[in-house]
């Protein structure tokens, strides 16, 4: 069964940072690309970003609003995509989700499962 | 940046109505569209991909249309677990974008 486990969410302030992790199981992570996505309270989903798997150098694609901000990093021996969260705004609170990027029957990559997200809370 | 625009923004419909739901992106994407739902709480849910393949495990009741700027995601039986939320994703070019999304109610 195809697992997508977020964690590290939390209340932080302004300003400050934090990690976020998605622990995969019941697939082969290694040859999967992944994304980023979250969303505000009330609001709809933003894709953040991406990071290709090790046979594509692990390049990256990041949103606008998060370039410069967030970095997506990923370690294949233990099954598990990072989010580092940098000079974190009152308008980053979201659930964040990781989801899994699948090769589709087209030869596309394609989101295909997504894990239940984690709660970032920035507030004062 | 493309911007997708679903209508409506929300809708109240009756079990067994058929429901459909539009998408259309700001500039042609051939047919680079992925179809979500979501429920309350939960995380999003692969329905459609290639604007017209279903993904596996998903019911045949659910079907996707269109191509270039305008899509369709069609219910053609609306079942109770059919209430949620459906967005919209175009993957033709970076940054990947979602539209705003349909909330499918209770009538």
């Amino acid at each position: 069964e195809v697992q997508l486990v977020e964690s590290g969410g939390g209340l932080v302030q302004p300003g400050g940072s934090l990690r976020l992790s998605c622990a995969a199981s019941g697939f082969t992570f290694s040859d999967h690309y992944m994304d980023w996505v979250r969303q505000a309270p009330g609001k709809g989903l933003e894709w953040l970003g991406r990071i290709r798997k090790k046979a594509n150098s692990y390049t990256t694609e990041y949103a606008a609003s998060v370039k410069g901000r967030f970095t997506f990093s990923r370690d294949d021996s233990k099954n598990s995509l990072y989010l580092q969260m940098n000079s974190l705004k009152t308008e980053d609170t979201a659930v964040y989700y990781c989801g899994r990027v699948s090769v589709s029957d087209y030869g596309d990559y394609v989101g295909d499962f997504w894990g239940q997200g984690t709660l970032v809370t920035v507030s004062s | 940046d493309i911007q997708m625009t679903q209508s409506p923004s929300s809708l109240s419909a009756s079990v067994g109505d058929r429901v459909t739901i539009t998408c259309r992106a700001s500039q042609v994407i051939s047919n680079y569209l992925v179809w979500f739902q979501q429920k309350p709480g939960k995380a999003p849910k692969s329905l459609i991909y290639g604007a017209s393949t279903l993904q596996s495990g998903v019911p045949s009741r659910f079907s996707g249309s269109g191509s270039g700027t305008d899509f369709t995601l069609t219910i053609s039986s609306l079942q109770p677990e059919d209430f949620a939320t459906y967005y919209c994703q175009q993957y033709n070019t970076y940054p990947l974008t979602f539209g705003g999304g349909t909330k499918v109610e209770i009538k």
